[in-house]
């Protein structure tokens, strides 16, 4: 069975940095993509970028680049997000979701991770 | 670049079609049969339900249909039901190598 398991809520202030994960199970993880997207409760889904877990190629939403990092360990078969300065307008959820060979959708996705951003 | 435009809400009565459109660009929807649709309940995760424009997971009911037309793609649900309501996003593959998803469409179901 394919899981994506997500690490648990996190509440942080203003400048504070955060790494959130993503690990995988039940495929071949470097035979695919892993992309988060953020939604803000109450709004709508925004794709922040992907990476495939094989050479860890990564692609960024123009919205998102330079704002965070997507990174993975093979090892671990795990994907992370990563921010070094947090502000309050990143306080949203936060889902990982698996895509195939081409980052074109997503099948399974993680339960979601709440950030909650302090001023 | 900037998300695909859904409408806000649709509404139907049980047992009736309704059609969500999701319009793009030649950069996105029109230029790649890579639209993929998500329904999402409040408080849950979303869940795909239409891949590559037209394709069905299994497990999806055959209500759900997807099409395409220029720079617009559009979902159907035929044969409204009550557990349809919910949110729908469309998302698109772009000439960036990203995705784009649409803002939603909160379906109301009368």
């Amino acid at each position: 069975e394919v899981q994506l398991v997500q690490s648990g809520a996190e509440v942080k202030k203003s400048g504070e940095s955060l790494k959130i994960s993503c690990q995988g199970s039940g495929y071949s993880f470097t035979s695919h993509w892993i992309a988060w997207v953020r939604q803000v409760p109450g709004k709508g889904l925004e794709w922040m970028g992907s990476i495939f877990l094989g050479d860890s190629d990564t692609t960024y939403s123009p919205s998102f680049q330079g704002q965070v990092t997507i990174s993975a360990d093979k090892t671990f078969n795990t994907a992370y997000l990563q921010w070094s300065s947090l502000r309050p307008s990143d306080t949203a959820i936060y889902f990982c979701a698996r895509a195939s060979l081409l980052p074109t959708f997503h099948d399974y996705w993680g339960q979601g991770t709440l950030v909650t951003v302090s001023s | 670049q900037s998300a695909l435009t859904q409408p806000a809400s649709v509404s139907g009565s049980p047992g009736q079609s309704i059609t969500i459109s999701c319009t793009g660009s030649i950069t996105d929807v029109g230029g790649y049969d890579y639209v993929s649709w998500y329904q999402q309940y409040p408080g849950k995760v979303p869940k795909l339900i239409i891949w590559d424009v037209i394709n069905r997971p299994s497990g999806v009911s055959d209500r759900f249909s997807g099409s395409k037309s220029g720079n617009t793609a559009s979902l159907t649900i035929s044969g409204l039901q009550t557990e349809d309501e919910a949110d729908y996003f469309c998302a698109s593959y772009t000439r960036s190598t990203t995705l784009v998803f649409g803002g939603g469409t909160k379906l109301t179901v009368l």
